[in-house]
């Protein structure tokens, strides 16, 4: 599976958006990018995934360059329940497509 | 959304006990199911990867002799850690998949473990 760059940690205002880059410049074609979150303490949580095409749900949006060498997540509205580390993460569909985490990025939103 | 439950939530055991960890995919039928290890202040390790009906997977430097892994069905699997020593206080997650698609991993909330 291809690795994944996150910066360490960034803060973002409650109410605005949250947006978190991801670099995958090694990515191949058939792997996708799935974002994941985990609040402490407790298992990650699945938020969204794609492949070429900018990707919306209830929870966020995703952004993919058309090289498919970087993405971001977008949380339009942060809220402080939004605080957490952020995994961005390329993975095959198959072969098991496991997924090896990076150290991800510390999110923390601030009232 | 798919429902991960793992059980225990937390456990703590003597040194030189063996403990099993269950993880269940209640909504969906996991066709592989992944075994990670968290540390503090850690991201999460990959141990194992279980694909139902067959052996697990072991990642490099995971002894499968210490990591017992089961996957009987395609709801259940188990990871028993065998002769259990204080080093292998950590908090482990699993997580399930249905191998069709591009479906996602779904997390259980882990369980926490204090070998004293």
């Amino acid at each position: 599976d291809a690795k994944t760059t996150q910066p360490p940690s960034m803060d973002c205002a409650e109410g605005r958006a949250a947006n978190l880059p991801c670099n995958h410049s090694t990515i191949s074609g058939n792997e996708y990018v799935y974002w994941y979150r985990q609040i402490h303490s407790q298992g990650p949580q699945y938020i969204i995934h794609g492949l070429k095409n900018n990707e919306t749900n209830e929870m966020a949006s995703l952004i993919i360059t058309e090289d498919r060498k970087s993405s971001t997540l977008i949380l339009p509205h942060a809220t402080l329940r939004d605080t957490a580390v952020y995994y961005c993460i390329v993975s095959y569909t198959t072969n098991a497509g496991k997924s090896t985490f990076g150290d991800g990025t510390t999110l923390t939103v601030k009232p | 959304g798919a429902v991960v439950s793992q059980h225990p939530s937390r456990v703590i055991c003597k040194s030189g006990t063996s403990v099993k960890i269950e993880c269940r995919s209640l909504d969906f039928q996991a066709t592989t199911m992944f075994w990670y290890r968290q540390f503090p202040k850690q991201s999460l390790m990959l141990m194992a990867t279980s694909n139902e009906g067959s052996k697990a997977t072991y990642e490099q430097g995971v002894e499968k002799d210490k990591f017992l892994i089961n996957h009987a069905s395609l709801t259940l699997s188990t990871l028993t850690v065998t002769s259990a020593h204080p080093e292998d206080s950590s908090f482990y997650i699993c997580s399930a998949r249905y191998l069709q698609g591009n479906q996602p991993q779904h997390f259980g909330d882990g369980t926490r473990l204090s070998i004293l």
